[in-house]
């Protein structure tokens, strides 16, 4: 069955510090994967995507990630975590061809100032 | 571009009531979606439109639900008869194109709180 894990629930990182959060998926083909993030009380925004090519994406908010098939992952990295990074973030794939993303259970993120 | 918009943001009914979302997708994007978010989980898919087709339903939408996009633009989620169970976030969401991998773009949400 398709699925979507996201290990860690709570993440503390200090101000300033690296962060990557993990994702692990499972799927027969090689999947779309997304990584969104959602402020508390808010809708979702796309962070990045991935679909083909380099394995490593650039996203928005100084975000990346990088898709490793033989682990499986699709982990999110920030080099500084900035206060304003707080917030919910979830991963997602999306099977070719179809629009039924399935989501990680998302990882909280709080920031230490 | 104005974004996906949600209407109302917020809404708190008593148990048996009917409630109406709507949704204002992105401009010229031909397919819209409804998700759900439960407290402490990813959105999980209800249904999709590709202009006014509703193409498929998630098991997900009870009876209850209904969904409609008459003229392949703005969307309505119902809740008939409400349900405790049902309190949730629901999402709307907006693509464009006909291929594969295309982005979807969320809204902000409409909370239900039912008491």
């Amino acid at each position: 069955a398709q699925s979507v894990t996201q290990p860690d629930i709570h993440i503390t990182v200090s101000e300033g510090a690296s962060l990557e959060l993990r994702c692990n998926y499972s799927y027969g083909a090689t999947p779309y994967l997304f990584w969104y993030v959602q402020s508390p009380g808010q809708g979702l925004q796309l962070l990045l995507k991935y679909f083909s090519g380099d394995t490593l994406v650039q996203g928005i908010k100084g975000f990346e990630a990088e898709f490793k098939r033989s682990q499986s992952s699709f982990n999110l990295r920030k080099p500084s975590v900035h206060w304003s990074d707080a917030a919910e973030y979830f991963c997602a794939v999306g099977p070719s061809g179809t629009y039924k993303y399935i989501f990680g259970t998302g990882t909280r993120l709080k920031v230490l100032a | 571009d104005t974004g996906v918009s949600q209407n109302p943001r917020h809404k708190i009914t008593k148990r048996g009531q009917n409630v109406t979302f709507r949704c204002d997708p992105i401009s010229e994007h031909n397919r819209l979606y409804w998700y759900r978010q439960t407290l402490g989980q990813g959105p999980e898919f209800l249904t999709y439109f590709q202009n006014e087709a509703q193409l498929e339903k998630s098991r997900l939408l009870s009876d209850r639900f209904s969904a409609e996009r008459p003229k392949g633009s703005f969307s309505t989620l119902e809740i008939q008869r409400t349900e405790q169970g049902d309190s949730a976030m629901y999402l709307c969401a907006s693509s464009l194109g006909t291929g594969t991998g295309n982005t979807i773009y969320f809204g902000e949400g409409s909370w239900l709180t039912v008491v």
